[in-house]
């Protein structure tokens, strides 16, 4: 079974662009969770889909959207991107919404902002 | 609210020595526990999970955990370290308790050497 899929696995923009990153989940998982990590902060909850609807949404400015797809693929966007945003993006995703189901995670997406 | 603390950002054991990371964790809810691998440029892989029933989590390669809620602790442990071991380890906890979900919450992470 393939793992979950994101893209790109790198990108480099320019603050003030917006840049919009793409997870596609294990087959059968419609949950999708975002997670910001970087090395001061951490591991950081974006916001999280299940069944086309964002279920819940972390401390994080209105810049940073998401949406999810009927196949369950999900996409998240920021706009007017700042230094700060710099981080890897990791995408998760689970069988079933809820704290007692595991989270399989992508790679991730490396953004840059210059 | 939910926090977890891992003590020691790094970790150095010989190779064929104990690992013992530690985690504490803080929720108003009994909680779902799980610790995480990150090896260098990838995403977070799960080593084993807390839910309900046995205290004792036996997880993927030779990893095992204590759900101690007396202590309020989730210390990842296995009898014998090898070099392949030397990662970033995450231990998180989760407070849903069924209705909508709050996302998982990270402790800072503990960077595991293996001395040869």
């Amino acid at each position: 079974k393939a793992g979950v899929t994101q893209t790109p696995r790198y990108l480099i923009k320019t603050r003030g662009q917006q840049v919009t990153l793409s997870c596609s989940p294990i087959s059968g998982h419609r949950s999708v969770s975002w997670y910001q990590q970087t090395p001061g902060q951490g591991l950081q909850f974006l916001f999280e889909y299940f069944s086309e609807t964002q279920r819940n949404k972390g401390n994080f400015p209105g810049r940073f959207s998401g949406r999810q797809f009927s196949n369950s693929r999900s996409e998240m966007n920021v706009s007017t991107l700042e230094l700060g945003d710099s981080a890897l993006y990791l995408c998760a995703s689970s069988l079933a919404a809820g704290g007692w189901s595991p989270l399989h995670f992508g790679n991730g997406t490396r953004l840059t902002v210059t | 609210a939910q926090s977890v603390t891992q003590l020691g950002s790094h970790v150095s054991v010989s190779e064929g020595a104990l690992v013992l990371l530690r985690c504490n964790y803080s929720s108003s809810v009994p909680p779902y526990l799980f610790w995480y691998v990150q090896y260098p440029n990838q995403g977070l892989q799960l080593l084993l999970k807390y839910t309900t029933g046995a205290t004792l989590v036996k997880g993927i390669n030779g990893f095992e955990a204590e759900f101690k809620k007396s202590e309020t602790s989730f210390h990842l442990t296995k009898p014998s370290a090898h070099m392949s071991d030397a990662a970033e380890y995450f231990c998180a906890v989760s407070g849903n308790q069924g209705g909508g979900a709050d996302g998982l919450t990270f402790g800072k992470g503990t960077h595991l050497i293996i001395q040869p």
